[in-house]
This record gives C-alpha cells, structure tokens and sequence, in this order.
C-alpha cells in the first residue's frame, strides 16, 4: 500500500530556532500533500495544501512566514517552523493523495507525525 | 460550512461485543466520508470511506459503517470488538473540495 514517512518523528529545540520536517511519499508521487497541526485530545487542523512546484495554500490564520512549505519534488514536501516558540509545540502529520490527480473522494494517506517540542 | 460532530469522547465496550462510533456532518452537496484510525503517536490509517451506491460499506478489519443520508450520520460498527481496536477514531468528510474536515476523535476502548 501507499506509505509515507516523515523525519524527524521526534525533535526538540530552543526557542527562535527554526526546524525543518519532511514529508516523503515512499512508493508513489503525490502532486498534492497536506500538513495538520493535531492539537491534545482536538482534531486535526489543515494548515496548509502543499502543491508540487508551485506555492502553498495557507489555511485562514496559518502565518505562511512563519511555517514555510515547500514541495520541490512529487515525493518530499517539506514544513519549516521558522523562529519557534513555546505555542508552537505540537504534533505535525503530513498527508499525501496518491493519486497525480488529486480528487476530493479520495483517502489520504497519513505520515506517523512529528512531535515538536520547543523550549 | 462543513462539519462533522463525533459526539462521544470515548467509547468503552467489552472484548467480543459489539460496538458503534457515532459520526454525524453538515455539509451542502454530496458527501465522501471517511473513517481513519489512529494508534498512539502513529499518522492516521484509512479504515473506509462512502462515496455512493450502497449505504453500507464495508472497510478494513471488519469494520463497516451505514450512510444515512435523511440522520447525515455514518457511524462506524463492528459486530464483535478485539481488544487490539482500542485507538483513537476519526470521522472526515468532504463535499467536493481540496479540503477534509475531521471530527474531534473518539477514543475506543475495549475491554477484556
């Protein structure tokens, strides 16, 4: 089946740092990935539509300066979390359509999700 | 706008039984419904999904869930839970766009 990994599973860092996860689609291209942010015991919250070779659609009070997204090749989209703070400790998980067209009647496949903690 | 409503935080049922995950959703069109399965600090797994035809779907490991379109629910059922079920369940929906909604989660715990 269609699988996606996402590295690191795990990162802690300082406040102001900035930290880079990925997002891989290992055994099929995805023109379209998703990233969430899923807060304790909440839903998921779609933060942004990545798009394969063009830019990032933000959700409504995502600050795209502030979680860049790049989606350089059909297999790795990638979030940063420039200059974290505290608030933006969480979990991140990454989606991808396995279809090269996306279509809105089909499942997503998710990645294991990162755990950002910053201090 | 879309909406999906799980209203149960947690489910508890007892090894062997049967159980339910109620979801409910507003949205204007048609719906594609989902249902994801999440273990502890894992991504979300598809279960099974409704996009037309017969209400009643049938999903991975015995799971199924019924469309109902006049209730909008699409709970999710299995006739005899495992202890290896237990996790946390997620209901989505889309009418036609780029973007899922999901409902809050509801934990499922099954008792031996």
């Amino acid at each position: 089946g269609a699988v996606v990994s996402q590295h690191p599973s795990r990162v802690i860092c300082k406040s102001g740092t900035s930290v880079k996860i990925e997002c891989r689609s290992l055994d099929f291209q995805a023109t379209t990935m998703f990233w969430y942010r899923q807060f304790p015991k909440q839903s998921l919250m779609l933060m942004a539509t990545s798009n394969e070779g063009s830019k990032a659609t933000y959700e409504q009070g995502v600050e795209k300066d502030k979680f860049l997204i790049n989606h350089a090749s059909l297999t790795l989209s990638t979030l940063t979390v420039t200059s974290a703070h505290p608030e933006d400790s969480s979990f991140y998980i990454c989606s991808a359509d396995p279809n090269l067209a996306f279509s809105s009647y089909n499942e997503q496949f998710f990645g294991p999700g990162t755990r950002l903690t910053v201090l | 706008a879309q909406s999906v409503a799980q209203p149960e935080d947690q489910v508890n049922v007892a090894e062997g039984n049967p159980l339910t995950v109620k979801c409910t959703y507003s949205v204007s069109g048609n719906p594609y419904l989902f249902w994801y399965v999440q273990y502890p600090n894992r991504g979300l797994q598809f279960l099974l999904k409704y996009i037309t035809g017969d209400n009643l779907v049938k999903g991975s490991y015995g799971f199924e869930a019924e469309f109902n379109k006049s209730q909008t629910s699409f709970h999710l059922k299995k006739p005899s839970a495992l202890v290896s079920d237990s996790a946390l369940y997620f209901c989505a929906v889309n009418s036609g766009t780029y973007k899922y909604i999901f409902g809050t989660g509801t934990r499922l715990k099954v008792l031996a």
